[in-house]
């Protein structure tokens, strides 16, 4: 699997964008870049993925760089229930397919 | 709610006993995946299974062993407990085998508690 870089804590006000970096240099062409949030002790959530282009559902955005070497989550209006911690997760190819998490950001928004 | 259920909830027992906990996986979805996360070691992956077959191994020690039944619910069965076992044991499912573009969705996690 890639490895990835995220910053180990972040603060937003809320109302305001949360930017999310992850750096994932040693990406392969086939791999996709998946962010999860957990919210304390609850099951990691799904939020999003994509491969090359950038990506929007109604949790968020993902953009993703021309290269592919690092990626940024959005979430648009931050509010204090995204308080969690923010895994950036690249696929490994194949049939059997785990998630490695690393560390993650935690993003805490603030009043 | 991600759809994926796990029972139960808390678990609190003694070291040297042995627990089962359960997993069912969203409708429709084919693979169910284990992980475990303690205070020290983060989210670890342990198990899969595909459609009944044990698809890929983690990092799951030989005391822990799991199955999934032909309705694709699945079970982690844990022995021998020590302390260290406890944890948040999560299950997630996907539908197919584990494409890189198929997304695994998680439960709401087993809390271990070992004394």
């Amino acid at each position: 699997d890639a490895k990835t870089t995220q910053p180990p804590s972040m603060d937003c006000a809320e109302g305001r964008a949360a930017n999310l970096p992850c750096n994932h240099s040693t990406i392969s062409g086939n791999e996709y870049v998946y962010w999860y949030r957990q919210i304390h002790s609850q099951g990691p959530q799904y939020i999003i993925h994509g491969l090359k282009n950038n990506e929007t559902n109604e949790m968020a955005s993902l953009i993703i760089t021309e290269d592919r070497k690092s990626s940024t989550l959005i979430l648009p209006h931050a509010t204090l229930r995204d308080t969690a911690v923010y895994y950036c997760i690249v696929r490994a190819t194949g049939t059997a397919s785990k998630l490695t998490f690393g560390t993650g950001t935690r993003l805490q928004v603030t009043l | 709610d991600s759809g994926v259920t796990q029972t139960p909830k808390h678990l609190i027992t003694a070291t040297g006993q042995r627990v089962t906990l359960r997993c069912s996986p969203r409708s429709g979805d084919l693979s169910v995946y284990w992980y475990q996360q303690s205070l020290d070691q983060g989210l670890q992956f342990l198990i899969q299974y595909y459609n009944g077959e044990e698809r890929a191994k983690g990092n799951i020690l030989e005391r822990f062993s799991a199955q999934q039944f032909p309705d694709l619910h699945s079970e982690l069965n844990l022995s021998s407990l020590e302390l260290g076992d406890s944890a948040l044991y999560f299950c997630a499912s996907s539908l197919t085998s584990g494409q890189s573009s198929d997304t695994q969705y998680f439960g709401p996690g087993t809390r271990l508690t070992v004394l």
